[in-house]
């Protein structure tokens, strides 16, 4: 993928855990927004942090988001069983001129 | 309620074609752009391609891996979005999505829908 993410992060309960986002100066570096995006097994993916590090309404604040660079992060505070699931960065590309996604991080509450 | 539902897919054959639909409700469709996503079986999210609104000309944009074989297109007067999918492959086997595109600059997918499966085989 365009984006890196690592495969799979894990954290206890009440834990914090971050998620990276790694790109290239046509993409994150080239000041493009990041997005995160969450898929609970089985579902549809659902919208969890737009432009950087802006929530949706309805999203609890554990979740945050993060840009520096070239990278980009998603943070979860006080991990709880029901953020298990897989986690997707994404933006633009000016070189491809496509969206572009991280290959995914899945994300266990041990 | 903002809804987006998939619908049209099924089984094909390598080289055959399919349709999907997505029918928006909820919301000003027209003023919106649109994308398709997918996701191949145990694998991750693709961008499909885009197609922009009236005030941009109903312009569409790809994926390099489906240009010249995929098309979407829209019907506002229906809140409707297409995927015309021809020359399929086995890889083009995948879930489905057609999500709404929101905010500045390139956007983000804020309403998704449920998805359609798309299974290409002989």
């Amino acid at each position: 993928s365009v984006l890196t993410q690592p495969p799979s992060v894990s954290g206890a309960p009440g834990q914090r855990v971050t998620i990276s986002c790694t790109g290239s100066s046509s993409n994150i570096g080239a000041d493009y927004d990041v997005h995160w995006y969450q898929q609970l097994p089985g579902t549809a993916p659902k919208l969890l942090v737009y432009d950087n590090n802006n929530r949706p309404s309805g999203v609890p604040d554990r979740f945050s988001g993060s840009k520096s660079g070239t990278s980009a992060s998603l943070a979860i505070t006080g991990l709880q069983p029901e953020d298990e699931a897989d986690y997707y960065c994404q933006s633009y590309d000016s070189s491809l001129s496509a969206l572009v996604f991280g290959g995914g991080t899945k994300l266990t509450v041990l | 309620e903002v809804q987006l539902v998939e619908s049209g897919g099924g089984l094909v054959q390598p080289g055959g074609s399919l349709r999907l639909s997505c029918a928006a409700s909820g919301f000003s469709f027209s003023d919106h752009y649109m994308d398709w996503v997918r996701q191949a079986p145990g694998k991750g999210l693709e961008w499909v391609g885009r197609s922009r609104s009236k005030v941009n000309s109903y312009t569409t944009q790809y994926a390099a891996s489906v240009k010249g074989r995929f098309t979407i297109s829209r019907d506002d007067s229906k809140n409707s979005l297409y995927l015309q999918m021809n020359s399929l492959k086995s890889e083009d086997t995948a879930i489905y999505y057609c999500a709404r595109v929101e905010g500045r600059g390139a956007g983000y997918m804020d309403v998704w829908g449920k998805g359609a499966t798309v299974t290409v085989s002989s």
